[in-house]
């Protein structure tokens, strides 16, 4: 069935720089990402979404790419803190979805100082 | 904190009990979605709740059954545990088909 998938599993950059996570889609008919860190023990934590309109959004340090043309999607952190440290999912969604999300099996990001 | 929270936090069970996990959605939330995520791996959804009824269901069995009150709270019911329903589970809230918030989830351990 249509997944949402991650590159690589793991991501180890130093402290200031800057990581990017990138995860591969395959539902075209999916018009809303969402990027969610998930610390041990918690739940997933909102940190940017995209709409399918869009091929670029920015938070605070956070930017989300969308590349529809090869369904791809990444996340950017920039200046990466020890409090990064966290494993990242990809989710996708779709019009007829509801609030039904496709996650991807994440990337574990660790920031070593 | 996302105002979504969650009980038990963790939990023991035995092979062929039954469990009930309980949900309280973030104020003002009217939809509410549960989801299980195996160690190592992303949440799977298993169905959705809008307005105190199902509303879309995952690749689940009906032994994996649901409510949702009046005031938006949820429960999830598992019938007959097995080994391989031992995950994370995890509720998220929403209004309407808006953005999901996600509580701590429930550890449960089917020995």
């Amino acid at each position: 069935g249509e997944s949402v998938g991650l590159h690589l599993p793991t991501l180890s950059v130093q402290e200031g720089d800057n990581s990017i996570i990138n995860c591969a889609y395959s539902n075209s008919a999916s018009d809303y990402f969402i990027w969610y860190k998930q610390e041990s023990g918690k739940g997933p934590q909102f940190i940017i979404d995209i709409r399918s309109n869009m091929d670029k959004r920015q938070g605070q340090r956070v930017t989300v790419l969308l590349n529809k043309t090869v369904k791809h999607l990444s996340l950017q952190i920039a200046a990466t803190q020890p409090g990064d440290s966290a494993v990242y999912f990809c989710a996708e969604k779709w019009e007829t979805s509801g609030s039904r999300l496709t996650f991807g099996e994440g990337t574990q990001l660790t920031v070593n100082p | 904190e996302t105002g979504v929270t969650q009980s038990p936090t963790h939990l023991i069970k035995t092979r062929g009990q039954q469990v009930t996990l309980r949900c309280s959605s973030q104020s003002g939330h009217n939809t509410v979605s549960w989801y299980q995520q195996a160690l190592g791996q992303g949440p799977q959804f298993i169905f959705q709740y809008y307005r105190e009824e199902e509303n879309g269901r995952g690749n689940f069995p009906p032994r994996f059954s649901g409510l949702q009150f009046p005031n938006y709270s949820s429960e999830l019911n598992v019938n007959a545990l097995e080994l391989d329903d031992s995950a994370l589970y995890l509720c998220a809230s929403s209004w309407e088909y808006t953005e999901a918030f996600f509580g701590q989830g429930t550890r449960l351990t089917v020995v």
